[in-house]
């Protein structure tokens, strides 16, 4: 079973509106972590937010916000106001355990934003 | 500039050609790895280590190896290349920071065999 879900291989937002990409996930460790990366065309992976299991309160970071759903196990990444430079590649990965472990992706979602 | 170098950035390679591609770090951070990323696969874990003279598999290790004889330095080696090794690599390190374990990506060998 995948670890980590992202069910939308694409989306459109139009340039301003706001735009969540979804991530449900998979694990029975009650420490884990969650986390979203941006990848542009130019390839790099750039760390957006964070989400631990035991934090009480959804992570935000600027226009980023992570809507925290732990019943459900979905980590959904919501970004306001998009730009025309938020056109990229999503990914949402999770680490499991207490310890210093692996990040488990999942195969992305692609963000286009249209003026 | 700290954070974690990856070399070459661009590589081609013939069928059963061997290379290592190189990822050294500066941040003194214990955890490192490989991942391989393929178009519609996302990022695949190769090997990862948890400190010097430690190594594990990830979910895909077929064809690489990987040492850990210091900190700063993990190395992967593909001893025979084959086409289906064709993809974008990348190298990560992480360590606790106020955000939990932040992982710090370097900016990837895209790898060509043919």
């Amino acid at each position: 079973a995948q670890k980590i879900t992202q069910t939308q291989p694409g989306m459109f937002v139009q340039e301003k509106e706001a735009v969540t990409l979804d991530c449900t996930y998979d694990t029975s460790d009650p420490s884990y972590g969650l986390f979203w990366y941006k990848q542009p065309s130019s390839g790099e992976m750039i760390f957006l937010i964070y989400q631990g299991s035991y934090d009480q309160q959804n992570a935000t970071e600027g226009r980023y916000s992570l809507n925290f759903q732990k019943a459900r196990k979905s980590a959904n990444l919501v970004i306001s106001a998009s730009q025309l430079g938020d056109s990229a590649m999503y990914f949402c990965a999770m680490r499991e355990g207490p310890g210093n472990t692996p990040l488990v992706f999942g195969k992305g979602t692609r963000l286009s934003v249209i003026a | 500039n700290a954070g974690v170098t990856q070399t070459p950035k661009f590589q081609v390679l013939k069928t059963g050609q061997s290379m290592t591609l190189q990822c050294a770090q500066d941040m003194n951070h214990e955890y490192m790895s490989w991942y391989r990323q393929d178009p519609g696969m996302g990022l695949r874990l190769i090997h990862y280590s948890v400190g010097a003279g430690i190594t594990d598999q990830g979910e895909v290790p077929n064809g690489y190896n990987v040492s850990r004889s210091t900190t700063e330095d993990f190395p992967l080696r593909l001893l025979s290349a084959a086409p289906s090794q064709t993809s974008v690599y990348f190298c990560a390190s992480s360590s606790w920071d106020r955000s939990g374990y932040g992982y710090t990506f370097g900016s990837g060998t895209r790898l060509t065999v043919v």
